[in-house]
C-alpha cells in the first residue's frame, strides 16, 4: 500500500530555474509531512518539514507548501543548483507516531543541468 | 559534525547465512532505527529502539530479525537465516528525542545470493 505517493520518479530542471517536487498522500492521519535528500552512497538528510496546522513554511531556497485538502504537498527549490541533484524522499507522519510512524514515498530524481 | 556510521557499506551472503549489520549512533542520542529500501521502492522502517529495548517494530522485523546494544555505541541488526528478498539497502538512524528528523548513515547494501 502506497500512503505517500511521489508519481515522478525523475524530474529534470536548468539551473537557475524552480523545481517542483510533488508528493500525495492517501492518510487523512497524517499530519506532519517532511521531505528528505540523499545523495548517492549518502544516507537521507533531512531537509524541510510542515505541520498540518500551517499550509506553508521556508527555509532559504527551499519551500514546501501542504494543501490538505487535495492531500498534496510540494518542494519548491528556487533558484535550482548543481548541488541540489539528488534523490529527494517525501514522508509523513501523524501525532505521536514520532519516527516510528514515518511512511516514506518512493523518491524522486532531481537532476538539475547546467 | 557528528554522524551515524555504518559497517560493512556492502555485504555479500548466501541464503540461509546469518549476517550482522553494525551501526555506531551519534554518541548523545537515544533513539536508534532500521530501515531499509529494496531497490526501486521506499524507504520502510523495521524497528525502533529505545532505554535498550524494542520500542516499536514492523511487520517485516519477524522472528528472524533481531536488534542489539552490545556496549555504550553500537547498535547492530542480526538477520539470522537471510532470503533472497532480503536484498537491501540498510540504513540506521538515531535521533535525540524520538522525532522524525532522524540522522541516517550512509547505508549497508545487502546482496543475498
Amino acid at each position: 500500500d502506497q500512503q505517500v505517493k511521489q508519481n515522478s520518479p525523475s524530474l529534470s530542471v536548468q539551473e537557475g530555474r524552480i523545481s517542483i517536487l510533488n508528493c500525495d498522500y492517501t492518510n487523512s492521519m497524517f499530519d506532519y509531512f517532511l521531505w528528505y535528500k540523499k545523495y548517492p552512497a549518502e544516507g537521507p538528510t533531512f531537509l524541510i518539514s510542515i505541520s498540518s496546522i500551517k499550509d506553508k513554511n521556508e527555509d532559504g531556497r527551499f519551500t514546501v507548501f501542504l494543501n490538505k485538502s487535495a492531500k498534496h504537498l510540494s518542494l519548491h527549490i528556487v533558484p535550482s543548483q548543481p548541488g541540489d541533484s539528488a534523490v529527494y524522499f517525501c514522508a509523513a507522519s501523524y501525532s505521536g507516531g514520532g519516527a516510528d510512524g514515518l511512511t516514506f514515498g518512493k523518491g524522486t530524481h532531481l537532476i538539475i543541468q547546467p | 559534525e557528528p554522524e551515524v556510521t555504518q559497517t560493512p557499506s556492502h555485504q555479500v551472503t548466501q541464503m540461509g547465512q546469518e549476517v550482522i549489520l553494525r551501526c555506531v549512533p551519534i554518541s548523545n542520542h537515544l533513539y536508534f532505527y532500521w530501515y531499509r529500501q529494496i531497490l526501486g521502492q521506499k524507504v520502510e522502517f523495521l524497528v525502533s529502539f529505545y532505554n535498550n529495548e524494542i520500542s516499536e517494530k514492523s511487520e517485516i522485523f519477524d522472528d528472524q530479525f533481531s536488534v542489539e546494544r552490545p556496549d555504550g555505541s553500537n547498535f547492530t541488526l542480526k538477520i539470522r537465516s537471510t532470503k533472497l528478498e532480503d536484498s537491501a539497502m540498510y540504513f540506521c538512524a538515531s535521533t535525540p528525542w524520538g522525532d522524525e528528523k532522524l540522522f541516517f548513515g550512509s547505508g549497508t547494501q545487502l546482496s543475498v545470493l
